[in-house]
């Protein structure tokens, strides 16, 4: 079946450093795509779509990339605080009229 | 900021109880989803909703799940009777694509214990 998947399970980066999340998709048809972040205990937060019109979209301090070619996601979080220490999560959907298909995650610590 | 908001936190339930997870989207969304997260696992889509009618669902949603909306308000999940297997977090979630607004709203959840 068709999926959305993750390279890296586990990701440290120093306080202050950048840090990159990759996501691999299989859906040629999906066309919308979102970065969700999620403390433990919570629910998934929205950080960051894009649509598969675009392969860059900047937000603050986070910048998600689209290669339609290769089917990959990324997510580039700029000088990483301990705040942003959570799991990762990308996202897919067809037009988000169709239901969320989540990858496994991406645990990011970030070490002081 | 508007918020998805649900209750119970946490539900602790007999095996084979029915349980009902609440749920109070967004006020002007007009869809709304029940997504369920098992421990250390992926989140994984359960029903979505539209229109007072369930638009999609997953192998998930078996017999056992259904959802209601009894109001202008509340959107609700019931298990009729749990299984052990039925443990996890779930997530309600909303969003206005008529208005553009595609990204879907999580709430904080309910942990779901079937002992």
């Amino acid at each position: 079946g068709e999926s959305v998947g993750l390279h890296l399970p586990t990701l440290s980066v120093q306080e202050g450093d950048n840090s990159i999340i990759n996501c691999a998709y299989s859906n040629s048809a999906s066309d919308y795509f979102i970065w969700y972040k999620q403390e433990s205990g919570k629910g998934p937060q929205f950080i960051i779509d894009i649509r598969s019109n675009m392969d860059k979209r900047q937000g603050q301090r986070v910048t998600v990339l689209l290669n339609k070619t290769v089917k990959h996601l990324s997510l580039q979080i700029a000088a990483t605080q301990p705040g942003d220490s959570a799991v990762y999560f990308c996202a897919e959907s067809y037009s988000g009229n169709t239901p969320l298909v989540f990858g496994k995650g991406t645990r990011l610590s970030v070490i002081a | 900021e508007p918020e998805v908001t649900q209750t119970p936190s946490h539900q602790v339930t007999q095996m084979g109880q029915e349980v009902i997870l609440r749920c109070v989207p967004i006020s002007n969304h007009l869809y709304f989803y029940w997504y369920r997260q098992i421990l250390g696992q992926k989140v994984e889509f359960l029903v979505s909703f539209y229109n007072n009618e369930i638009s999609e669902k997953s192998e998930i949603f078996d017999d056992q799940f259904s959802v209601e909306r009894p109001d202008g308000s509340n959107f609700t999940l019931k298990i009729r009777s749990t299984k052990l297997e039925d443990s996890a977090m779930y997530f309600c979630a909303s969003n206005n694509l008529d208005l553009g607004v595609a990204e879907a709203f999580f709430g904080q959840g309910t942990r779901l214990t079937v002992v």
